[in-house]
């Protein structure tokens, strides 16, 4: 899982209720993502960032919020507006730069459990 | 559009055999293609990438895969699997209309059996 964590490993929430879950990494890496995971559907993009103070929306965004105030973390909400919130949710990070082709780092995920 | 395509849900092999994973790709500009492995409940580990040169690349674990402009293919092979291989298989490609960052486009996924 390199050097990205995310806490905490099981999170349990009230159906309404906001739900943070955080990202750290020590790599040094500028660029920062998180997917949702659902079984039979692969990985899907919530938010990225190519650098500090800017991120931008992925595929599936709506329901999601994020922050990126400093390079190494870059927490994710959930929000009470997510429909579907129960996934399982990786956070990951890569060098940045254009037309680079590097691979990205994976956190160990966060399972969140909404009722 | 650009995506990423594991045509098997489930792969099963027997212990020592050579095993074969499955991916195609459709992309806009040159392929950079990305091989990963899951384990249960835990992050993606990058097994290998191809970028360019060589149509074979060699990976972590004894893995290679092999890039095939014509066929839009990057296969995930081993010469002889190994119990500890079951896992959960993701071919991905790089999003090359987003610059700076590193997007990838990921495939649903290929669960790998190996069979005692």
């Amino acid at each position: 899982d390199g050097g990205i964590t995310q806490s905490p490993k099981y999170l349990f929430r009230k159906e309404g209720q906001n739900v943070t879950l955080s990202c750290e990494q020590n790599l040094n890496h500028d660029a920062m993502y998180w997917y949702r995971q659902d079984p039979g559907q692969g990985l899907r993009l919530i938010y990225y960032s190519q650098i500090v103070n800017d991120f931008q929306k992925g595929d599936i965004a709506e329901g999601y919020s994020v922050s990126r105030e400093k390079k190494e973390s870059f927490p994710l909400t959930v929000t009470s507006a997510q429909k579907n919130p129960t996934a399982f949710y990786l956070c990951a990070s890569s060098v940045a730069g254009t037309y680079s082709s590097y691979e990205q780092y994976f956190g160990p995920g966060t399972r969140l459990t909404v009722t | 559009a650009q995506s990423v395509a594991q045509p098997e849900d489930q792969v099963n092999v027997a212990e020592g055999n050579p095993l074969t994973v499955k991916c195609t790709y459709s992309v806009s500009g040159n392929p950079y293609l990305f091989w990963y492995v899951q384990y249960p409940n835990r992050g993606l580990q990058f097994l290998l990438k191809y970028i360019t040169g060589d149509n074979l690349v060699k990976g972590s674990y004894g893995f290679e895969a092999e890039f095939n402009k014509s066929q839009t293919s990057f296969h995930l092979k081993k010469p002889s699997a190994l119990v500890s291989d079951s896992a959960l298989y993701f071919c991905a490609v790089r999003d090359n209309l987003v610059t700076g960052a590193n997007n990838l486009f990921f495939g649903t996924g290929t669960r790998l059996t190996v069979i005692p």
